[in-house]
């Protein structure tokens, strides 16, 4: 167990609608990271917070949004959804603001119908 | 961008044997971490390794920072080693990129 808590870990939904997937970092950690790991496209960095503000954006699409809150969890908003985006997504911390070791979720299953 | 490649990859091995993992990157990178993804999906972390060589049990890696390579060595491979192994570097202190992965099948 990591320490890095992601929620729900299943999502079924159908195209067109929004969701909103949730990260707790490990107790101590300031920087959350997005990621999306889809068959096609394996692995991919979508965006980084750290401390409440955005740091770095990777291939993170404009109908995809995220923010990083006050008590430092994190939530990753998707909307009007394509087949396209089911894939697993990933959150991971880390205690710095951006060269340190990340540690992953267990990550939320995405399925659009 | 860079490209972060692996090597090879698919692997099939029987239990009991040694195995070589290789990332080559094609640009400077600020840090390097090996993970392992298990059946069930869950990444974790075997090494964070920006240079030098590093040992976990069974399990050792070497980064080449210089020559733009790391290599993940498995011993005595066990079945519960199989899964896909990544490697993700940080590149210009501002993204992440993996590669795609060796997936290992370890045969009883």
């Amino acid at each position: 167990d990591s320490g890095v808590t992601q929620t729900p870990k299943h999502l079924i939904t159908a195209t067109g609608q929004r969701v909103t997937l949730r990260c707790s970092p490990r107790s101590g950690d300031l920087s959350v990271y997005w990621y999306q790991q889809s068959l096609d496209q394996g692995l991919q960095f979508l965006i980084h917070y750290y401390n409440g503000e955005e740091r770095a954006k990777g291939n993170i699409l404009e109908r995809f949004s995220a923010q990083q809150f006050p008590d430092l969890h994190s939530e990753l908003n998707l909307s009007s959804l394509e087949l396209g985006d089911s894939a697993l997504y990933f959150c991971a911390s880390s205690v710095g603001s951006i060269n340190n070791e990340q540690f992953f979720g267990p990550g939320t299953r995405l399925t659009v119908l | 961008g860079i490209q972060v490649e692996q090597s090879p990859p698919d692997l099939i091995l029987q239990e009991g044997a040694n195995s070589t993992l290789r990332c080559n990157f094609s640009d400077s990178v600020n840090n390097l971490q090996w993970f392992h993804q298990n059946p069930w999906g869950q990444l974790i972390n075997l090494f964070y390794i920006p240079s030098g060589t590093k040992q976990n049990g069974r399990l050792s890696a070497t980064t080449v920072a210089t020559e733009r390579y790391s290599l993940l060595y498995i011993s005595s491979s066990q079945t519960t080693d199989s899964g896909v192994y990544f490697c993700a570097v940080l590149y210009n202190f501002n993204k992440f990129y993996f590669g795609s992965g060796t997936k290992l099948n370890v045969k009883p």
